[in-house]
């Protein structure tokens, strides 16, 4: 069965650091990946998917993430960070045909220092 | 632009009483989805519905039941609540297999 790791719970960056927040899959099949950002309070939005080709994706808000299909990896980076990245971060993986039936990972929240 | 809308915000039901939990979406896609979020777990597929007319069950379907009413809308229902079901609850869309999920911004629900 598909599963997603997300080894840390909680981040503490200061801003202006960079950051990379950790996903490791398990998926028998060439994995169609997401990371989703959450605000509180509010619905889990989008940063950016991998379906294929290049294994660096760009997503929005600075981010971007790398597959590693030797090491089941999909982390997700920023070179700089600002307040407002401060949310909750969750890695998915699924598949797509039809419909999208994704499994997410436990969610790392991030805190960012002034 | 509304996006995906639930109804309602909040809700707090005693153990035994049922309820049903709205979901909308104005962008013409044809899946839907049920998920629910605790903490430490991520979320959690409750049932989905890949287009109009039909439902399927996800990770978790035990204690609910869902209806497809159009194309639009997808509700949730708990026959009998239990504090189990103490969760944040989000609906989400999509139009085709690699578009990405449109989230509502959920109903907390609480059951005591």
């Amino acid at each position: 069965a598909q599963s997603v790791t997300q080894p840390d719970i909680h981040i503490t960056v200061s801003e202006g650091a960079s950051l990379e927040l950790r996903c490791n899959y398990s998926y028998g099949a060439t994995p169609y990946l997401f990371w989703y950002v959450q605000s509180p309070g509010q619905g889990l939005q989008l940063l950016l998917k991998y379906f294929s080709g290049d294994t660096l994706v760009q997503g929005i808000k600075g981010f971007e993430a790398e597959f590693k299909r030797s090491q089941s990896s999909f982390n997700l980076r920023k070179p700089s960070v600002h307040w407002s990245d401060a949310a909750e971060y969750f890695c998915a993986v699924g598949e797509t045909q039809g419909a999208q039936k994704l499994v997410f990972g436990q969610g790392t929240r991030l805190t960012i220092n002034p | 632009n509304a996006g995906v809308t639930q109804t309602p915000k909040f809700q707090v039901l005693k153990t035994g009483q049922s309820m049903t939990l709205q979901c909308a979406q104005d962008m013409n896609h044809n899946s839907m989805y049920w998920y629910r979020q605790d903490p430490g777990m991520g979320l959690r597929l409750i049932y989905y519905s890949a287009s109009e007319g039909t439902t399927d069950k996800g990770e978790v379907p035990n204690g609910y039941n869902v209806s497809r009413l159009n194309k639009r809308e997808f509700s949730l229902r708990l026959e009998s609540a239990a504090p189990s079901q103490t969760s944040v609850y989000f609906c989400a869309s999509s139009s085709r297999g690699t578009e990405p999920l449109h989230f509502g911004n959920g109903t907390r629900l609480t059951v005591t």
